[in-house]
């Protein structure tokens, strides 16, 4: 079993849905949570990131974590046909320069 | 800021052929990282190199892969021999390693790699 479980999809939503991803872990030194996106034939880029607990807001994004559930979401309001790409979870130790990373939810946003 | 730079950006071989992919990092970057991203296994991380130097090869599938980096600025990844099941999208990133555990990522656009 991976340390990082995350559902790979796709999800397929209207424009202007409010969008749900998620990710649950098993490795309890996780402090550092990240999301990053992919867009088709590209590198994966920073979206977000949060330290512990908690909620993280950035615009339209929102990324919380429950260390208690061991379970992190990222939250799309409004989302729009350029949000469509994959969405990757991430997670580090403290001391941890590697990062343990979800196999990606693919999202489309249709007009 | 040009980013991170891979090449090539697609190569196609046989079975049997030496694979040589290339990175070259953001500048005053001082980690660096190999990744091959495949549908089954997500993205996994292969080797990480600290001021040149590798820190971490755990990742490394077998013997028929190695990597360099014999400066700052570069980095390859060789396969040799290739084989079908290496078909793979591989990607470098480079990041500030500050030892937080939380220093961003950057990541190139990555080589599709095909082996016949």
């Amino acid at each position: 079993q991976k340390e990082v479980e995350q559902d790979p999809g796709p999800l397929s939503v209207p424009e202007g849905a409010i969008v749900s991803l998620n990710c649950t872990y098993s490795n309890s030194a996780f402090q550092y949570f990240m999301w990053y996106r992919q867009y088709s034939r590209k590198g994966p880029e920073l979206l977000m990131y949060t330290y512990s607990s908690g909620n993280k807001e950035d615009g339209r994004f929102t990324a919380q974590v429950d260390k208690s559930s061991k379970y992190i979401s990222l939250f799309i309001r409004d989302s729009q046909p350029s949000d469509s790409a994959t969405y990757l979870c991430a997670m580090s130790t403290n001391s941890g320069y590697a990062l343990n990373f979800g196999k990606g939810t693919s999202l489309l946003v249709t007009p | 800021d040009a980013g991170v730079i891979q090449s090539p950006r697609h190569e196609v071989t046989e079975m049997g052929q030496e694979v040589t992919l290339r990175c070259k990092p953001i500048s005053g970057h001082n980690s660096l990282f190999w990744y091959r991203q495949t549908m089954m296994r997500g993205l996994e991380l292969l080797i990480y190199f600290n001021n040149n130097v590798p820190i971490d090869d755990s990742g490394m599938p077998e013997d028929r892969f190695s990597a360099k980096m014999p400066n700052a600025s570069f980095s390859t990844l060789k396969i040799q021999p290739s084989e079908p099941r290496d078909s793979a999208v591989y990607f470098c990133a480079s990041s500030l390693a500050l030892g937080r555990g939380r220093e961003t990522q950057y990541f190139g656009p990555g080589t599709r790699l095909l082996v016949l």
